[in-house]
């Protein structure tokens, strides 16, 4: 199938500093990606939809300020954790669509894992 | 809020099928339903999805009831490393990627 991939699969950062996580579609262009955060022993959570060229939808509860998710290519979206806390510390996941001929599929990364110090 | 509801757990012997049940009463007929499995520390990884026909691949079966109200994943011979949580998905809209993923179904597969 389609291959999604995220950079860094782990980051460990310091408590008020920026990590920037990166998402990419190999082998196909998507110009939606969704950005979703776990925590342990949770299922996923949705937390925006990324759109290439245009401003991202965040999902309710979901500060924009805090997870700034650029989408500046048609391979490439990113989200920036800014002025991380410890309890940003999750797994975070990035999902695109895949056009197919029984109907478009999406295909999550690895994930990212991020721990806040 | 996810539209599916599965049990939270299952066992299954190695070399034997493994059947995992969904509900999903409130789909609409536009509405294609996905299964994903993760694995500890892993993003999900696409296992099948469906309209309304049963559907195959090298993975898995899934069996769509005729109401579209409920829908059964198969695989066919469960190995130690289908261990596993199963989430079923309502995908929200015919052409987006949004999925509401609810607790899933997490199954063990024992020797």
């Amino acid at each position: 199938g389609a291959v999604v991939s995220q950079h860094p699969s782990r980051v460990i950062c310091k408590s008020g500093t920026s990590v920037k996580i990166e998402c990419r579609s190999l082998d196909f262009q998507a110009t939606t990606m969704f950005w979703y955060r776990q925590f342990p022993k949770q299922s996923l959570m949705l937390m925006a939809t990324s759109n290439e060229g245009s401003k991202a939808t965040y999902e309710q509860g979901v500060e924009k300020d805090k997870f700034l998710i650029n989408h500046a290519s048609l391979t490439l979206s990113t989200l920036t954790v800014t002025s991380a806390h410890p309890e940003d510390s999750s797994f975070y996941i990035c999902s695109a669509i895949a056009p197919g001929a029984s109907g478009n599929t999406i295909y999550f990364g690895e994930g990212s894992w991020l721990t806040v110090v | 809020d996810a539209k599916t509801t599965q049990p939270p757990s299952m066992d299954c012997a190695e070399g034997r099928a493994a059947n995992l049940p969904c509900n999903h009463s409130t789909i609409s007929g536009n509405e294609y339903v996905y299964w994903y499995r993760q694995i500890h520390s892993q993003g999900p990884q696409y296992i099948i999805h469906g309209l309304k026909n049963n559907e195959t691949n090298e993975m898995a079966s899934l069996i769509i009831t005729e109401d579209r109200k409920s829908s059964t994943l198969i695989l066919p011979h469960a190995t130690l490393r289908d261990t596993a949580v199963y989430y079923c998905i309502v995908r929200v809209g015919s052409n987006t990627g949004k999925l509401i993923f609810g607790q899933g179904t997490t199954l063990q597969v024992k020797p």
